[in-house]
């Protein structure tokens, strides 16, 4: 069974910064790209950065860009979102979710979805 | 940047109903369309992809039509465990959009 569980959320002050997690279970990790995803409470879906199996392409939204890194330790079977100079509109809960696709399909929908880690920014 | 412009942003329909859900892209992205299912308080679940394809286990009732720039969601004959927001989404490529949402409810 596919699991993926994020962590790291919190409350953080703006202009700080956190890290989330993704723990990723129940299929061949290193096969395929995976992305995070965010909703702001009360709104839509916004897609925020994607990373495919091997690291070598990387995506990110404008929102995010020079601010957000997404990273994965193949090893560990684990994903990541390092988030810089954290801003109140960045609020949301954040979610990981599986390409449905494996390599040298190159990015494509998203078939599984973790629970998701609230971040809330404010002072 | 291609933009997806989903219509209506909601709906009330009775059980039973078909119930159509537009999808909109700014610029032709082929048939690389999914549509995901939200229900309320809970994780957004994959329900077609490629523009028409039905996930494994999703409903017959849900179908997905269209390429280029235009593409729709049907649910024929409604049911009260599909109310939820819907939502388009565009892979052809960075960035990964995803459309508003329309809200589907029954009357």
């Amino acid at each position: 069974e596919v699991q993926l569980v994020e962590s790291g959320g919190g409350l953080v002050q703006p202009g700080r910064s956190l890290r989330l997690s993704c723990a990723a279970s129940g299929f061949t990790f290193d096969d395929y790209a995976m992305h995070w995803v965010r909703q702001a409470p009360g709104k839509g879906l916004e897609w925020v950065s994607s990373i495919n199996w091997n690291s070598g392409r990387i995506g990110y939204a404008d929102s995010v860009k020079g601010r957000f890194t997404i990273s994965r330790d193949n090893a560990k079977n684990s994903l990541y979102l390092q988030m810089n100079s954290l801003r109140a509109e960045d609020t949301a809960l954040y979610y990981c979710a599986k390409n449905s696709l494996p390599r040298g399909s190159g990015w494509y929908c998203f078939d599984y979805w973790g629970q998701g880690t609230l971040v809330t920014v404010s002072s | 940047d291609i933009q997806m412009t989903q219509s209506p942003s909601s709906l009330s329909a009775s059980v039973g109903d078909t119930v159509t859900i537009t999808c909109r892209a700014s610029q032709g992205i082929s048939n690389h369309l999914a549509w995901y299912q939200q229900k309320p308080g809970k994780v957004p679940k994959l329900l077609i992809y490629a523009a028409s394809t039905l996930q494994s286990g999703v409903p017959s009732r849900f179908s997905g039509s269209g390429s280029g720039t235009d593409f729709t969601l049907t649910i024929s004959s409604l049911q009260p465990e599909d109310v939820a927001t819907y939502y388009c989404q565009k892979y052809n490529g960075a960035p990964l959009t995803f459309g508003g949402g329309t809200k589907v409810e029954i009357k």
